[in-house]
């Protein structure tokens, strides 16, 4: 059982490059999560998949897009880098929306240049 | 966009009681109120979740005031292994998951 993976574990964008980050979890959850953290400002939401086949905005959607391609798997694109979107990202998965624990992955570690 | 607010940091030393509270004045009627630590290099994990009046676990417990509008986790006797970042986490009405900003934990010996 490995929980929520994700990958890259890190990685550097020039300005204006597009990369796709990869969530996938073994745990049967229906929710998915995006987060990114940067010092200082704790874990924002940036989108998030209450079942499969929905996705929904968060506190920072802005500059990202995401595919619930299957139960599993939860991607985030981010389709022109921008130097303010270096930042760790951690994506997570829970049986249900709010009132369930959140398992999280290990992150990934985005720079941006 | 309301916000939930925590102390930015705390000490203590091995052994005392430390009380951490989250203000997060516009939580959802029927949602509930959950706490992560953090340790570096690491995503969040689960430490307590509670709706309202007084939850307990192995490792805390979680106090939640009638109104609901604040919660307070409590760490018994702490060791240096508690020395992280706590999160709170809400869900707020109408919007979505509202994270604290978190606050850090420093255990001394």
């Amino acid at each position: 059982n490995a929980g929520v993976t994700q990958t890259p574990k890190f990685q550097v964008l020039k300005t204006g490059q597009s990369m796709t980050l990869q969530c996938a979890q073994d745990m049967n959850h229906n929710s998915m999560y995006w987060y990114r953290q940067d010092p200082g400002m704790g874990l924002r939401l940036i989108y998030y998949s209450a079942s499969e086949g929905t996705t929904d905005k968060g506190e920072v959607p802005n500059g990202y897009n995401v595919s619930r391609l299957n139960k599993r798997e939860f991607s985030l694109r981010l389709e022109s880098a921008a130097p303010s979107q270096t930042s760790v990202y951690f994506c997570a998965s829970s049986k249900g929306l709010a009132a369930y624990e959140q398992y999280f992955g290990p992150g990934t570690r985005l720079t941006v240049t | 966009l309301a916000k939930t607010t925590q102390p930015i940091s705390m000490d203590s030393y091995e052994g005392q009681e430390v009380n951490i509270t989250c203000s997060h004045n516009n939580i959802a009627t029927n949602d509930y109120i959950t706490w992560y630590q953090q340790f570096p290099s690491q995503g969040p994990r689960f430490i307590i979740q509670g709706y309202k009046t007084k939850v307990t676990n192995e490792v805390a417990s979680l106090f939640i005031p009638a109104d609901r509008k604040s919660s307070t986790l409590s760490l018994p006797r702490v060791s240096l292994s508690d020395t992280a970042v706590y999160y709170c986490l809400a869900w707020e009405a109408g919007t979505a998951l509202i994270f604290g900003k978190g606050t850090t934990l420093s255990v001394s010996s």
